[in-house]
């Protein structure tokens, strides 16, 4: 079965700075899916960024990036430029290509001011 | 374009009752996906339909069940409540093409069992 752990309960950081969420998971798949899920207090799960397996580059949105380390299975998220909106709990997961997604427990994201 | 609806926001139940929960996926979406969240376990995923069929299914007991209409709308039932079962019950919809698309989720129903 496939595994994700997030070893990271809380995080914190200063707004405007850096801080990286880690992520690693545990498959014997070669193709998958891995996505960094955004839930704020309003509940609604927001997508953030995803990752195919099969692409080395690693995926950038905007202020979000990810370092994908295949052999390692790690998947971590790096937050740039930290703002008051980034607050929330932050779930890696990942996915073989179906609609069913496998979370890690979170980590919780306070940014202060 | 609106997006994933669930209703109710908040349910209050009682031990022995059953429950259903309503999910109106993006339009044009044809997959709906359920996920249980709780403290204690976190987000687990319960079932997805995808065109009125189940076709995943999680590791939760006979009590929960689902359906899906034409309309691509989803309804997820409870039956025999236990008190176990207060959780955020999150809907996510999305349109299945090949790979892995992304999922959109509703803002979840508070379940809470007494």
């Amino acid at each position: 079965a496939q595994t994700v752990t997030q070893s990271q309960p809380e995080m914190s950081v200063q707004e405007a700075e850096t801080v990286t969420l880690s992520c690693t998971y545990d498959t014997s798949e070669s193709d998958y899916y891995l996505f960094w899920y955004k839930q704020p207090p309003s509940r609604q799960m927001i997508l953030v960024i995803r990752q195919e397996a099969y692409k080395q580059q690693n995926a950038t949105e905007n202020r979000f990036s990810v370092n994908f380390q295949k052999a390692a299975k790690s998947f971590s998220l790096k937050i740039s430029d930290s703002q008051l909106g980034d607050a929330a709990m932050y779930f890696c997961a990942y996915n073989l290509g179906n609609e069913k997604l496998t979370f890690g427990t979170g980590t919780r994201l306070t940014i202060i001011p | 374009k609106a997006g994933v609806t669930q209703t109710p926001r908040y349910l209050i139940k009682t031990r022995g009752q059953q429950v259903t929960l309503s999910c109106s996926p993006i339009s044009g979406h044809r997959s709906v996906s359920w996920y249980q969240q709780t403290p204690g376990q976190g987000l687990q995923f319960l079932f997805e339909y995808f065109s009125e069929t189940q076709r995943n299914k999680g590791n939760f007991p006979g009590r929960f069940s689902g359906r899906q209409f034409s309309n691509s709308r989803s309804e997820m039932n409870v039956s025999t409540l236990e008190l176990g079962d207060s959780a955020l019950y999150l809907c996510a919809s999305s349109s299945a093409r090949q790979g892995a698309t992304e999922a959109f989720f509703g803002q979840g129903t508070r379940l809470t069992v007494v």
